[in-house]
């Protein structure tokens, strides 16, 4: 198994652009999640899923838009980039999230700028 | 909405001191979860703790649950440079997991 994988690994944009920042994961995990993680600030939760069809905005949602079409992918979107987004963008999956929470698997991560 | 906190935000030790991070919800936990990110990469989880007083060790590792549920502790014995990196609690909401800001610990040798 790979678990959780995302691309690219770096990535520098421009202000203003868009662009896709892809998550898959292959243990058919049903809750999927996108954290960013700023110095000091921990990790912040931006969009989840907790199944195909379904995603819902986390604490920090702004300028940020989620699909789930399937069950292993989870692309993130970023519509017009600002200096602000840059950050250290984590994906992760976990088995389930009905009642109690079990643990989260996490991708390597894409290091973003924003010029 | 849900808030965790964790102190202290930093904390450097010689090889071979003890070191603890602290963890504080403001509501009540249905459990609590333990990471640990090196330096350049990806959080990694550690345990998860569910019952009131929970106590558990991994190796030089013990994890505590407070009898309330609203605030839980890692102590690591004896630290090694091998132990650098954050540590950060998390814990569940309706859906979603919410992470303190994370200790971050420097073991010089």
């Amino acid at each position: 198994n790979a678990g959780v994988t995302q691309t690219p690994k770096f990535q520098v944009l421009k202000t203003g652009q868009s662009m896709t920042l892809q998550c898959a994961q292959d243990m058919n995990h049903e809750y999927m999640s996108w954290y960013r993680q700023d110095p000091g600030m921990g990790l912040r939760l931006i969009h989840y899923s907790v199944g195909a069809g379904i995603t819902d905005q986390g604490e920090v949602p702004n300028g940020y838009n989620v699909s789930r079409s399937t069950t292993e992918d989870f692309p993130l979107r970023l519509l017009s980039a600002a200096p602000s987004q840059t950050s250290v963008y984590f994906c992760a999956s976990s088995g389930d999230f009905s009642g109690r929470a079990l643990e989260q698997y996490f991708g390597p991560g894409t290091r973003l700028t924003v010029t | 909405g849900q808030q965790v906190m964790q102190i202290p935000q930093y904390q450097h030790v010689q090889e071979g001191e003890d070191f603890t991070t602290y963890c504080n919800s403001s509501t009540t936990l249905s459990n609590i979860q333990w990471y640990k990110q090196r330096p350049g990469g990806h959080p990694v989880f550690l345990i998860q703790l569910v019952k009131s007083g929970e106590v558990k060790k991994q190796k030089r590792l013990t994890f505590q649950f407070g009898e309330a549920k609203k605030n839980s502790s890692l102590h690591i014995t004896a630290t090694q440079t091998t132990d650098v990196g954050t540590y950060f609690c998390a814990g569940p909401g309706y859906s979603t997991l919410t992470f303190g800001k994370g200790t971050m610990l420097l073991v010089s040798p």
